[in-house]
């Protein structure tokens, strides 16, 4: 499978404990984005990473989140002391380097799930 | 604040009609994505429309983009229900990364 890939899928967790995901993007794609969805709702930007840089960084990414992209391959996402309304799916997509004008389309990993009890 | 606004919100069809999803965006973009989620998955790709009067077609799903009146429209010609999901529309920010807007999101569900 050539496509986005996360781990866990699912995480359950009791508040105030650490949590980190992995996504692994489409191997030749230089572009990561991490995004949070609600129920209900449209998934809300995090983080983007260029290679190994992280160049942007939502509002929404309090300072107990943080995010990293070693050698500009996989990334991960860590939330520290979990909160209740941290419970969401995580979301994670890739996208190939962009010429100037061309689309940015980005590819959606399958999510993780958090739970926070 | 790009702002990205779907509607409707929620959308009960009978199969064989059509109905058409509006995507309003507040900023000029050039670029806008469709995606389709079906519960508990994941986002998957639809549509890239890329500039002003472009049209795309797949299936019984048309969608158009209207750069000018920052609108773009996904038409559902016939509908079937395996088309019921969410469709989210989502506009590229070109000063940002290209990081994505997502409009709230059009829950359709088509009846048989």
């Amino acid at each position: 499978d050539t496509g986005v890939s996360q781990d866990p899928r699912h995480k359950i967790t009791k508040r105030g404990q650490n949590v980190t995901f992995r996504c692994d993007p489409i191997s030749e794609h230089n572009r990561l984005y991490w995004y949070r969805q609600t129920l209900g709702q449209g998934p809300e930007f995090l983080t983007y990473f260029q290679n190994e840089a992280q160049l942007e960084k939502s509002r929404l990414l309090s300072d107990r989140f943080s995010a990293e992209r070693p050698k500009g391959s996989f990334s991960t996402l860590e939330i520290q002391r979990t909160e209740q309304g941290d419970s969401a799916m995580y979301l994670c997509a890739s996208s190939a380097r962009r010429l100037a004008g061309a689309p940015n389309e980005q590819f959606f990993g399958p999510g993780t799930r958090l739970t926070v009890l | 604040e790009l702002k990205v606004e779907q509607n409707p919100l929620f959308l009960s069809m009978q199969e064989g009609k059509n109905y058409t999803i509006y995507c309003n965006y507040s900023t000029t973009s050039d670029r806008l994505y469709w995606y389709r989620q079906d519960p508990g998955k994941s986002l998957e790709s639809l549509f890239v429309l890329l500039s002003n009067g472009a049209v795309k077609q797949e299936g019984r799903l048309m969608a158009s983009l209207d750069t000018k009146a920052r609108l773009s429209t996904l038409h559902i010609t016939a509908a079937v229900h395996d088309l019921s999901a969410t469709y989210f529309c989502a506009v590229d920010q070109e000063t940002s990364g290209s990081r994505l807007t997502f409009g709230e999101g059009t829950q359709l569900t088509v009846n048989p």
